[in-house]
């Protein structure tokens, strides 16, 4: 089992629209979350953590399932300047000092 | 706003040449990454160092790898022998010692001919 699980997408949708993304992580110890953004090409950049009561930034809304390993990503009337692949993030528990991990990213294009 | 910078932003090299790429972290921060990512594929950690020394490393982190913190701003990834599956984008990363947020460069593009 992958350690993140993402829907690789794409999804397409118009301008305006409400998509959802969804993430599972295989380690029930993982202790911190978070969502990033990646453009072709591009680094990632943090778009937002996620707590374990949920947590709302603008037209972004994370929630957290503890119980589920569950973590999910609502993006309310999309743009399209937020075509780009999201990234689910967890960070890995252990001896060393917080290595993040991965899903492999669900692809959004927002369509005009 | 402080930025972690890489460089060089592309690199091409020849199968079991060395390569030294170099980022410079945000001033403040303690903790210090590599990642890389194959085209195509997921970031994938390779190696996180605090303290003057490695403190986590993964499977992909050989021996042909090795990191350094040379001076007080430098923060460098050597690849001894290049192989072609070497050929990937490499970030840095930084956070300070508070936070969980790892802050990335924009990365090296290392092709490896």
């Amino acid at each position: 089992r992958k350690e993140v699980e993402q829907d690789p997408g794409p999804f397409n949708v118009p301008e305006g629209a409400t998509v959802a993304f969804n993430c599972t992580y295989s380690n029930s110890a993982s202790q911190s979350f978070f969502w990033y953004r990646q453009d072709c090409r591009k680094e990632p950049k943090l778009l937002m953590s996620v707590y374990s009561s949920g947590n709302e930034d603008g037209r972004f809304t994370a929630q957290l399932n503890r119980a589920s390993q569950y973590i999910s990503l609502l993006i309310r009337d999309s743009k399209l300047s937020d075509s780009a692949t999201y990234l689910c993030v967890v960070n890995t528990p252990g001896t060393g000092r917080r290595a993040l991990t991965f899903g492999s990213g669900t692809r959004l294009q927002v369509q005009p | 706003e402080p930025e972690v910078t890489q460089t060089p932003s592309h690199q091409v090299t020849q199968m079991g040449q060395e390569v030294i790429l170099r980022c410079v972290p945000i001033s403040n921060h303690l903790y210090f990454y590599w990642y890389r990512q194959i085209l195509g594929q997921k970031v994938e950690f390779l190696v996180s160092f605090y303290n003057n020394e490695i403190s986590e490393k993964s499977e992909i982190f050989d021996d042909q790898f090795s990191v350094e913190r040379p001076d007080g701003s430098n923060f460098t990834l050597k690849i001894r022998s290049t192989k072609l599956e070497d050929s990937a984008m490499y970030f840095c990363a930084s956070r300070t010692g508070q936070g969980e947020t790892q802050y990335f460069g924009p990365g090296t593009r290392l092709l490896v001919l």
